[in-house]
């Protein structure tokens, strides 16, 4: 898989916009940006994903730079139940079969 | 909405001994992998599983492991002899396709330890 770069860790005020940014400068054309979160130990949760256009559904907003070297995910209006592990993880296809791979991650903690 | 639930939520046991961590996938899904996750540590894949057999699987999945889907809904970790470095979370996740677009969802684990 493409390797991600996430900081490590960010702060956000509950009601506020939580932008969390996310480097994958090595993704090529035929690969997937997802975004996953993981709260204390609880299994990671499916949260996005996008290809090339900007995505959002009732959780999140994906925003992927052109060259697509880089993408944002936005949670609107934080709340203290989005304090998590947020994971970008850009995936290829591997014969038919496909699999993440888990990096670090950004813990986003919001705060009241 | 569908969920992947499973079983037991925690499993303790004891160096040596034999334990299944089981798994029901979404129902539709025909894509299935184990993940585990070290305490403090990254979550690791483990497995692939199609079409009842294994599709790949990471250098952490030797002998010591197996997987089976012994019905149309279960699938299953088995670790035959315990070690007290496989005391872990144990996620499941299961997908429709095998495509990029394709998202896995995971279960909400199993916690392992070995004493």
């Amino acid at each position: 898989d493409a390797k991600t770069t996430q900081p490590p860790s960010m702060d956000c005020a509950e009601g506020r916009a939580a932008n969390l940014p996310c480097n994958h400068s090595t993704i090529s054309g035929n690969e997937y940006v997802y975004w996953y979160r993981q709260i204390h130990s609880q299994g990671p949760q499916y949260i996005i994903h996008g290809l090339k256009n900007n995505e959002t559904n009732e959780m999140a907003s994906l925003i992927i730079t052109e060259d697509r070297k880089s993408s944002t995910l936005i949670l609107p209006h934080a709340t203290l139940r989005d304090t998590a592990v947020y994971y970008c993880i850009v995936r290829v296809l591997l014969y038919n079969f496909n699999k993440f791979y888990f990096g670090s991650g950004t813990k986003l903690n919001v705060k009241p | 909405e569908p969920e992947v639930t499973q079983t037991p939520s925690h499993q303790v046991t004891q160096m040596g001994q034999e334990v299944i961590l089981r798994c029901v996938p979404i129902s539709n899904h025909l894509y299935f992998y184990w993940y585990r996750q070290i305490l403090g540590q990254k979550v690791e894949f483990l497995v692939s599983f199609y079409n009842n057999e294994i599709s790949e699987k990471s250098e952490i999945f030797d002998d010591q492991f197996s997987v089976e889907r012994p019905d149309g809904s279960n699938f299953t970790l088995k670790i035959r002899s315990t070690k007290l470095e496989d005391s872990a979370m144990y996620f499941c996740a299961s997908t429709l396709r095998g495509d990029r677009a394709s998202p896995l969802h995971f279960g909400n684990g199993t916690r392992l330890t070995v004493t």
